[in-house]
């Protein structure tokens, strides 16, 4: 199976900073790693496909970079919006996996 | 406008099957790489993918947990349904299904709210 560790588990944070979440992979996935964004009690949504490519209707502070093992997702100037969980998916090959997820909290 | 709803029991005992359905909308299973999977998540911690089934009928299983998983679809009630035998109390999550759309490789574009559900006697 197809591990993902990110990092870091917790982010603390304020308004308008620049954040990197990092997504690792057991092994070569090529591209095929998404990103979501999850808020308290409400179901994941996706942000970025393909490691780099935005889904329609994410706002452009959302980007993500990187192919084969590692992965990161930045968000340019954090918005109050911002703070929830981000979790990485990789669809290489099954089972599908999620990582661990990233806590962004308030500083 | 796609919509995915989960739906099942809040509380099953332990050792009983859960049977859970994701009744769907704007878009159809019988449609060229259209597949539903089922992922979970535990109170707090991350997401568990556990299944998914496509238009052509094929499915794939968590391995950890595929002896006990049934995934199937009723394409003309537009609903996908899992179950899962001899649960336990560490099978309390929230149940989501999530709708992987023709042209992704994977990536899930739609999800329902999710279903809660607690193991207990």
């Amino acid at each position: 199976d197809i591990q993902l560790t990110q990092s870091p588990s917790f982010l603390s944070a304020s308004v308008g900073d620049r954040i990197t979440i990092t997504c690792r992979a057991s092994q070569g996935i090529h591209d095929y790693l998404a990103w979501y964004q999850q808020k308290p009690g409400k179901a994941p949504n996706l942000l970025i496909y393909a490691a780099s490519t935005l889904q329609t209707g994410v706002p452009s502070r959302f980007s993500g970079s990187g192919s084969g093992t590692e992965f990161t997702l930045t968000i340019s100037s954090l918005q109050p919006e911002d703070f929830a969980t981000y979790f990485c998916q990789q669809f290489n090959g099954h089972p599908f996996a999620f990582g661990g997820g990233t806590k962004v909290e308030f500083k | 406008q796609v919509t995915l709803k989960e739906s099942g029991p809040a509380l099953v005992k332990p050792t009983q099957t859960l049977t859970l359905t994701c009744s769907f909308s704007g878009f159809s299973l019988t449609t060229g790489g259209m597949r539903v999977s089922w992922i979970r998540q535990s109170p707090g911690k991350a997401l568990e993918w556990l299944a998914r089934i496509d238009w052509d009928d094929d499915k794939v299983y968590s391995i950890s947990l595929k002896t006990r998983l049934t995934i199937s679809k009723d394409t003309s009630r537009n609903q996908v349904v899992l179950k899962m035998t001899n649960m336990d109390p560490a099978d309390t999550a929230t149940y989501y299904c999530a709708r992987i759309s023709t042209g992704s490789s994977g990536w899930y574009d739609y999800w329902g709210q999710g279903t809660l559900v607690t193991v207990s006697s």
